[in-house]
């Protein structure tokens, strides 16, 4: 079986702050790891994946997350936040024994304070 | 590409109704997703497609809803005898191929209100 945590279900910033969504995962096999955002009224667009290749993933609008094997965690972060973050933000995971669903967390939703 | 395509966006219907959704995933996309996401919970899986083969059903997919992917392209997702546990957001999403790490685009979804 596989599942997701996201610790935190709502996230508070200062413009300019660091970013950290945090994300834990429970799998019996090697993960796949998405981060997925969402914005009002619009669909899921992927951020970024981790797929057994690197560890620290790059994704778009200046995020990145680090698959941690021994914390079984998988954070995402972006140095500085802007406005257009605000979003909520899903952590996913799908694994080879599970076919091709995703299992996603609760998300948490970021806000920015100017 | 125009993205996945889901229509209605929103349906209000009352307890006991038939509704059927329509997906039109991206052009040439194999498989094809559906999920379900309730307020203030991630997406959860309903079902998925590869061409116009069903091949997975989540344990969530009741007797009442079925999914049809007729020639492998655009999909219906229809629930018969609405309850009001129903409501919810059911999300479409394609992919390009067959491997887990595909990435899966996203549609905006369909609100369904079961009054």
């Amino acid at each position: 079986a596989q599942s997701v945590t996201q610790l935190g279900s709502h996230v508070s910033v200062s413009e300019g702050a660091l970013v950290l969504l945090r994300c834990n995962y429970s799998s019996s096999v090697p993960p796949y790891l998405f981060w997925y955002v969402q914005y009002p009224n619009q669909g899921l667009q992927l951020l970024l994946k981790y797929t057994s290749a690197a560890t620290l993933v790059k994704g778009i609008n200046g995020f990145e997350a680090e698959f941690k094997k021994s914390e079984t965690s998988f954070h995402l972060t972006k140095p500085s936040a802007h406005m257009s973050d605000a979003a909520e933000y899903f952590c996913a995971v799908s694994q080879e024994t599970s076919g091709s669903r995703l299992t996603f967390g609760e998300g948490t939703q970021l806000t920015v304070n100017p | 590409d125009t993205g996945v395509s889901q229509n209605p966006r929103h349906k209000i219907t009352k307890r006991g109704q038939n509704v059927t959704f329509r997906c039109d995933p991206i052009s040439e996309h194999n498989r094809l997703y559906w999920y379900r996401q309730t307020l203030g919970q991630g997406p959860e899986f309903l079902t998925y497609f590869q061409n116009e083969a069903q091949l997975e059903k989540s344990r969530l997919l009741s007797d009442r809803f079925s999914a049809e992917r007729p020639k492998g392209s655009f999909s219906t997702l229809e629930i018969q005898r609405t309850e009001q546990g129903d409501s919810a957001m059911y999300l479409c999403a394609s992919s390009p191929g067959t491997a887990i790490t595909d990435t899966q685009y996203f549609g905006p979804g369909t609100r369904l209100t079961v009054l």
